[in-house]
């Protein structure tokens, strides 16, 4: 059963700092890996979707890199700014049907 | 602008009701799922659809039910057998066939027993 973890529960960094998010899963048999952003009381916004053959995709500030074979996922978010200030998390697509398993989620807090 | 729109924002329910949560997309998703969140958990699917007229029980069914009548819609009804209903709730689709793509979700919606 595909278990998925996220470190660390929770992030205060200040304003500037570049900083990195991780995302580990149990079975590397996946198809996509996807990591959104969700402000309290919100939905998700997806941020950004990596394929099982890429290894990485960029968005502005945020990079997210993905090595199957160990089963991990990290998110580099650079030059961090308050309004990032929100939980981030991961979700894996199996290859065997569209189901997708979330982590728990890493709140992150940047301080002006 | 394509999206999904879940409604109400905020439900309240008393004791004993069924209450009905929806969700409606434009995007020509050919999958709908719906989540519960509570404070400090994660994400925990209640039910899915991967076509119109058939829907799959997720990790938490007991005490909901669904419908998928039309590709843009799918409703979830919180029955009184549903013993803790109060929770977040979130709606989202993604393309069936076309694996390559992720989920998109509504804003949700927060229902609280009064």
């Amino acid at each position: 059963k595909q278990e998925v973890t996220q470190i660390p529960a929770a992030l205060s960094v200040p304003e500037g700092e570049n900083l990195v998010l991780n995302c580990s899963f149990t079975d590397s048999a996946i198809y996509n890996l996807q990591w959104f952003r969700q402000d309290p009381g919100k939905g998700l916004t997806s941020l950004l979707l990596i394929q099982s053959s890429q290894r990485e995709q960029t968005s502005g500030r945020l990079n997210a890199s993905l090595d199957k074979s160990s089963g991990r996922s990290t998110l580099y978010i650079a030059a961090s700014q308050p309004g990032d200030s929100a939980t981030y998390l991961c979700a894996v697509g199996k290859t065997s049907y569209d189901k997708v398993i979330f982590g728990p989620g890493t709140s992150l807090s940047v301080i002006p | 602008d394509g999206g999904i729109t879940q409604s109400p924002k905020y439900l309240f329910r008393k004791e004993g009701q069924n209450v009905t949560l929806s969700c409606e997309q434009n995007l020509n998703h050919d999958a709908m799922y719906w989540y519960r969140q509570d404070p400090g958990q994660g994400l925990r699917l209640i039910y899915y659809s991967q076509i119109v007229n058939d829907f799959q029980k997720g990790d938490i069914a007991e005490g909901y039910s669904v419908s998928r009548e039309k590709k843009e819609s799918f409703p979830l009804t919180v029955t009184s057998a549903q013993k803790n209903p109060t929770a977040f709730y979130l709606c989202a689709s993604s393309i069936w066939r076309g694996r390559g793509y992720g989920y998109t979700f509504g804003s949700g919606t927060r229902l609280t027993v009064v």
